[in-house]
């Protein structure tokens, strides 16, 4: 594809449920982060993965969040029983990895509101 | 424990020169200075990034001082679409480790017509 894409764009969900937000990076691109921005807030960082490495999984806010990333693929974003503060946009971006070319697209997001 | 200072926001006539600093003073000699840019309900956009040299590109300039412990951002004809936030990240890119981007607050750029 041509951009980093992510589903669903907006997401409703009960408070308690699960839900699994998805993150189609740029094709070749070995190093995917994930954040969540809060209304009228800034990036918070929540993981990166890069190739096969152990994922930095230091900016995740509990042991309700996860993520996995199948090889150097889609990733996929779990938080299991939401809660409201959890509502915020949750962006993915990708780049090509460290080094010289860490130039990261980011898709436009996907929307949680929890209620 | 933010590695840049930006002022939080600015005001810019369009068709005029906006001109964004950012300071960056405990930044190491590895340490890349990084710029994007989030237009209202968009994903962040990188604009430009550079070490040491100052850097040109379709977008923007960046000027990078001597000492390297600050940095502006040069949009040379601003227009009404460059209204954003724009962060100023300071990055070490040696190509080992974990590394996220850390973004900080920003400054909003407000163009004026």
């Amino acid at each position: 594809g041509a951009g980093v894409s992510q589903s669903p764009s907006n997401k409703v969900t009960e408070k308690g449920k699960d839900v699994e937000l998805r993150c189609d990076p740029i094709s070749g691109h070995t190093a995917l982060y994930w954040y969540r921005q809060r209304l009228g807030q800034g990036l918070e960082f929540l993981i990166y993965f890069q190739g096969n490495s152990a994922p930095d999984k230091s900016g995740l806010p509990s042991d309700r969040f996860s993520a996995e990333r199948t090889g150097e693929s889609v990733s996929t974003l779990t938080i299991q029983r939401t809660q409201q503060e959890d509502s915020a946009v949750y962006l993915c971006a990708s780049s090509l990895g460290p080094g010289r070319y860490t130039e990261a697209f980011f898709g436009q997001g996907t929307r949680l509101t929890v209620v | 424990d933010a590695k840049t200072t930006q002022p939080p926001s600015m005001d810019c006539a369009e068709g005029r020169a906006a001109n964004l600093p950012c300071n960056h003073s405990t930044i190491s000699g590895n340490e890349y200075v990084y710029w994007y840019r989030q237009i209202h309900s968009q994903g962040p956009q990188y604009i430009i990034h550079g070490l040491k040299n100052n850097e040109t590109n379709e977008m923007a300039s960046l000027i990078i001082t001597e000492d390297r412990k600050s940095s502006t951002l040069i949009l040379p004809h601003a227009t009404l679409r460059d209204t954003a936030v724009y962060y100023c990240i300071v990055r070490e890119t040696s190509g080992g480790g974990a590394d996220g981007l850390t973004f900080g607050k920003g400054t909003h750029l407000i163009i004026q017509p």
